[in-house]
Order: C-alpha cells, then structure tokens, then sequence
C-alpha cells in the first residue's frame, strides 16, 4: 500500500517570509503523481501545484514551488512571499497510475500553516 | 458549471439510522472517490471508482457502500450509523489523463454528518 508522511502537523511564517513543508511517500511503482492541495476555513480542496514523476524538473506555481526528490521519495512545498491567504492546511497527495493500488488517491495527514501579520 | 456536487451539506443522524450521500459530476470524469475527514486529521478513502459498474475498497469502508451505475452519480451509503462515522465527507472526481486538466482531482464542497 501507499503511504504519504507529512511530519510537520503544524507551522507559522511571517507574512512575506518562506517557509518550506515537508512530505514523504513511500511506493514500489515508478509512474506517479504528486501533489499539494490546499484547504482554507471554507473546507473547500484546492489544488496548489502538481508533479508527474517522470519529470525531473521541479513544478513551479508563482510563488508556489516543489522540490521533488524520486530517490528519497520526498516531495516538499516552498511557498515564497508568504500572504495572510496562505493561513490554511497543506494537504500532500499521491496517486499511482499503474501497478497495484493504481488510481488510489492517498493523502497525508496535513500541515496546518498559520501567515502572521 | 458546477463541477462536483454534495447533498445535504448538513445532516444530524441518530444512532442506527441509515442515509445516503449523493455526490453528482458533470465533467465526464471516469474516476470517482469518497474521502471522510474527521477533525484535524487528512483524507481517508472510503472507496473509489474508475468507471460506471466498477467500485472498490479504500483505507476504510466498513460500514459504508457505494454504487455507480452511471458516470455522473456515485452515492455512498450508511447503514446502521455509529458516533465513528461522525465526520465531513469529501466526493472528488477526476479524468487522470494527459489532458490539461487531465490530472487534477476535483472536489466537492462536502457532507458534515453529525450521529447522536
């Protein structure tokens, strides 16, 4: 089975600042999906950014980026120029496309980021 | 447009009651999930679906069934609800294809159910 690990239950920036959130996967397979979705107060699911494994280049959204590691199956979330909108839970996501458990989207258990004014 | 759509957004069942969450998409979407996401805590799949007539078990069905006889529907049923299943329930869908938006799941505004 598929397993996301996001070790950071809970962060804070200063507003303009970075900050970086972790997570890690662990799967057999080599064609994959990774993603970060984000969730505000309104509960609604919102896709951050996205990385097909098979692509070495790192995903890049404005201020959002990734740095995906294929061989320490590690995948975090740099968000730039932190904004008091960035205030909500990061959820990190995996999806396998092909082998066992294929199209099963597995998420982690969320980083709560707090923007401080 | 309406993408992914829940109903009821809000329901309160008692103890041994059963219900249905209905979840609608009108993307075409082939493949169909139902999450539940109990306070604090991330996603955990109930079941899915890659296509009309095929469903499977995620990380926790017990207690739960589902059905897709059509792309567009996949409810997911409670039978004989219990105080654990008191969570918000979250129905996504999604192409998984190359296309632009072709990998990107979609998700609905979810279900919170309250069992008393």
């Amino acid at each position: 089975a598929q397993t996301v690990t996001q070790s950071q239950p809970e962060m804070s920036v200063q507003e303009a600042e970075t900050v970086t959130l972790s997570c890690t996967y662990d799967t057999s397979e080599s064609n994959y999906y990774l993603f970060w979705y984000k969730q505000p107060p309104s509960r609604q699911m919102i896709l951050v950014i996205r990385q097909e494994a098979y692509k070495q280049q790192n995903a890049t959204e404005n201020r959002f980026s990734v740095n995906f590691q294929k061989a320490a199956k590690s995948f975090s979330l740099k968000i730039s120029d932190s904004q008091l909108g960035d205030t909500a839970m990061y959820f990190c996501a995996f999806l396998v496309v092909s082998g066992a458990g294929s199209y099963q989207l597995t998420f982690g258990k969320g980083t709560k980021l707090s923007v401080i004014p | 447009n309406a993408g992914v759509t829940q109903t009821p957004k809000f329901r309160i069942l008692k103890i041994g009651q059963s219900m249905t969450l209905q979840c609608t998409q009108d993307m075409n979407h082939n493949y169909m999930y139902w999450y539940r996401q109990d306070p604090g805590m991330g996603l955990k799949l109930i079941y899915y679906s890659v296509g009309a007539g095929i469903t499977d078990k995620g990380e926790v069905p017990n207690g739960y069934n589902v059905s897709r006889s059509t792309t567009e529907d996949f409810p997911l049923r409670l039978e004989l609800a219990a105080p654990s299943q008191t969570s918000v329930y979250f129905c996504a869908s999604s192409y998984w294809d190359s296309s632009p938006y072709g990998t990107e799941a979609f998700f609905g505004q979810g279900t919170r159910l309250t069992v008393v």
